[in-house]
């Protein structure tokens, strides 16, 4: 079946680096791809997605390129605030009739000043 | 205005009692979930509705039923509660699959604690 894989955290980074959070998928068609993003003692929230090979998502300094090749999905930021602490989730958008988005198992992100 | 909310937010409960979650969207939208959190953030999905009608159904034991009153609340309803039903519990809301072009909407969150 369809389903997400995404680096085991915690990541700990410090403020203005640079952050990668992978993500590999299996799909058998051509899923959308959505991150999601979990601030403490909240709901998820959509951070960007792609809904097509090649396409890269955007959003708040966040980027992530659709690879069909590579089926990954990683999410990239330049330089991390420490407002971005949070957990973040990949996931598979429904296909062949399921209404279901599949997550991956979430990253936790602590960016320390 | 919230979007998806939940009522409750906390819920602490004794073993083998029955209790309800509350959720309820104002987007429009026509179809909702339940999700699981487990301590270790691992998301699952439990159920689905569109147009009040169940079309997802996972592997959930059958002390969980969800009940949609009509398609703007999708309430869950826990019998005979277990330890292992501790959780946090997530509602959300689409404007229909949540695939190309749209998104899920989530509700903040209850955090259930069996005792």
């Amino acid at each position: 079946g369809d389903s997400v894989t995404q680096m085991e955290g915690p990541v700990t980074l410090s403020e203005e680096a640079f952050l990668t959070i992978n993500c590999t998928y299996t799909a058998t068609g051509y899923p959308s791809l959505f991150w999601y993003v979990q601030y403490p003692g909240e709901g998820l929230q959509l951070l960007l997605k792609a809904t097509k090979a090649d396409d890269k998502g955007s959003n708040k300094g966040f980027e992530a390129t659709y690879r069909k090749e590579t089926t990954s999905f990683h999410l990239e930021k330049g330089s991390v605030q420490v407002s971005d602490s949070a957990v973040y989730f990949c996931a598979l958008g429904p296909q062949g009739g399921s209404e279901k988005l599949v997550f991956g198992k979430g990253t936790k992100l602590t960016v320390n000043p | 205005d919230t979007a998806v909310s939940q009522t409750p937010k906390y819920l602490v409960t004794q073993m083998g009692n029955d209790k309800s979650i509350k959720c309820e969207q104002n987007l429009g939208h026509d179809t909702m979930y339940w999700y699981k959190q487990d301590s270790k953030k691992f998301l699952k999905i439990m159920f689905s509705y569109n147009n009040k009608e169940l079309i997802i159904n996972e592997t959930v034991p059958n002390r969980f039923s969800p009940k949609s009153p009509d398609k703007a609340h999708l309430n869950l309803h826990i019998n005979s509660l277990e330890l292992g039903d501790s959780a946090v519990y997530f509602c959300a809301s689409s404007r229909g699959s949540p695939g190309v072009n749209t998104e899920a909407f989530f509700g903040q969150g209850t955090r259930l604690t069996v005792v």
